[in-house]
Parts: C-alpha cells; structure tokens; sequence
C-alpha cells in the first residue's frame, strides 16, 4: 500500500523566516508526486514533480524531487502571515489515477 | 467561475438519512474525483471516473456508498443510512486525463 510521510506535522515561524517541508514515500510504481496548500477550504494546487533533482520554482516556493532517495521538499523563503495554511503531500503510480495524500504540514507564521 | 464546484456546501443530517451530493468539474476535464478528509488527515481516495465509466473504487466505498457520473459531466455521492463516522468533508476534484487534480470547495457533512 502506497504510503506518505511529511515532517514536521506542525510549524510556527515569524515572518521572513525560510522554512523547508519534508514529504518521504513509499510507492510501488512512482509517478509523480504533487504538493499542495489548504487553508480552510479546497487543496491548492502548488507543483508537480516527476523527474529528480529539477527544482520547479514559483515566486517565494520552489520544490524538488530525489527519486533515489525517495523523498521532495517544499521551501518557502521570506514567509508572510498570508503561507500560514497545511501543506499537503501527494504521490500517484504509473497505473492509477488516485493521489496517495500524507497528513499535511501544519504552517503558521506569525507577525 | 470556472472551478470544480460542489453543492452543498455543508449538510446536517440525522444518523439513518440518505444524503445525496452533487460536484460540477471543471468542463473540459475527462476524469472526476471523490475524496473524504477528516480533521487532521489528508484527504482519501473514494473513487474516480473516466468520463461516464467509474474506473476505481476504494475499500473505503462502502455499500451504503454510491457514485455516479451518468453523461460524463457532473457526478454525484450518495451515502444510504448515514453514520455519525460518515461525518466528513467530501472534496471532489477533477482533471483532464493523469495530470495535475483541481480540488472544489467540499461539502462538509455532519451526522447526528
């Protein structure tokens, strides 16, 4: 069973801090892997990452996928109160269409 | 709007009712996505459509789960003889054919 852990599960930071969220996986027939941002409402959708190793980048957050090692990180430079939200994971196989999500990543920053 | 769009927004039912609801994708996507997220979890796979033909199925699905997407447009989740571990928001997404999934705004269900 296809499987998504991301750390850590809660984060409070002041603004203008860097934060780095980790997602590791495990799955039978890896595809791709997407993250996404909810606030208190619908997932967003952020990047989606199939290849290792090329940073996908937009604005403040940038993402990267290591196959080998089996694990992508979001970061988010210079955090405003506005990224506070959870953060979600998601792997899907080569078969299926079905996203595989973790727990999240709880984000506050505060002023 | 052009977004995935559910309705209703939120839905109050007693233990034992029938609940029905209805999601929109976006229109020039093919597949649609029923997911359920409790607090604190990431959202779980129910099931998916291609087009008209339902494709997947969780063993999250029940019995008292059924869905349908009758022309390959708009879908609908019905859960038969509701129980208080049905409470839940139920996203549906959508996507043209295995790229990236737009999520709608949920329903959010709760059961007394």
């Amino acid at each position: 069973e296809d499987k998504v852990v991301q750390s850590p599960l809660s984060l409070v930071v002041h603004e203008g801090d860097t934060v780095t969220l980790n997602c590791s996986y495990e799955v039978t027939n890896f595809r791709s892997l997407l993250w996404y941002k909810q606030e208190k409402k619908a997932p967003t959708f952020l990047f989606m990452l199939t290849s290792s190793g090329i940073e996908k980048k937009s604005g403040r957050l940038s993402s990267i996928l290591d196959k080998k090692e089996l694990f992508s990180i979001l970061n988010i430079t210079a955090t405003q109160t506005g990224d506070s939200a959870v953060y979600l994971c998601a792997v899907r196989e080569t078969s299926g269409s079905r996203l595989t999500f973790g727990e999240g990543t709880q984000l506050t920053v505060n002023p | 709007d052009t977004g995935v769009s559910q309705d209703p927004r939120h839905k109050i039912t007693k233990r034992g009712q029938n609940v029905t609801f209805r999601c929109d994708p976006i229109s020039e996507h093919n597949r649609l996505y029923w997911y359920r997220q409790t607090l604190g979890q990431g959202p779980e796979f129910l099931t998916y459509f291609q087009n008209e033909a339902q494709l997947e199925k969780s063993r999250l699905l029940s019995d008292r789960f059924s869905a349908e997407r009758p022309k390959g447009s708009f879908s609908t989740l019905e859960i038969q003889r509701t129980e208080q571990g049905d409470s839940a928001m139920y996203l549906c997404a959508s996507s043209r054919d295995r790229v990236e999934q737009f999520f709608g705004p949920g329903t959010r269900l709760t059961v007394l």
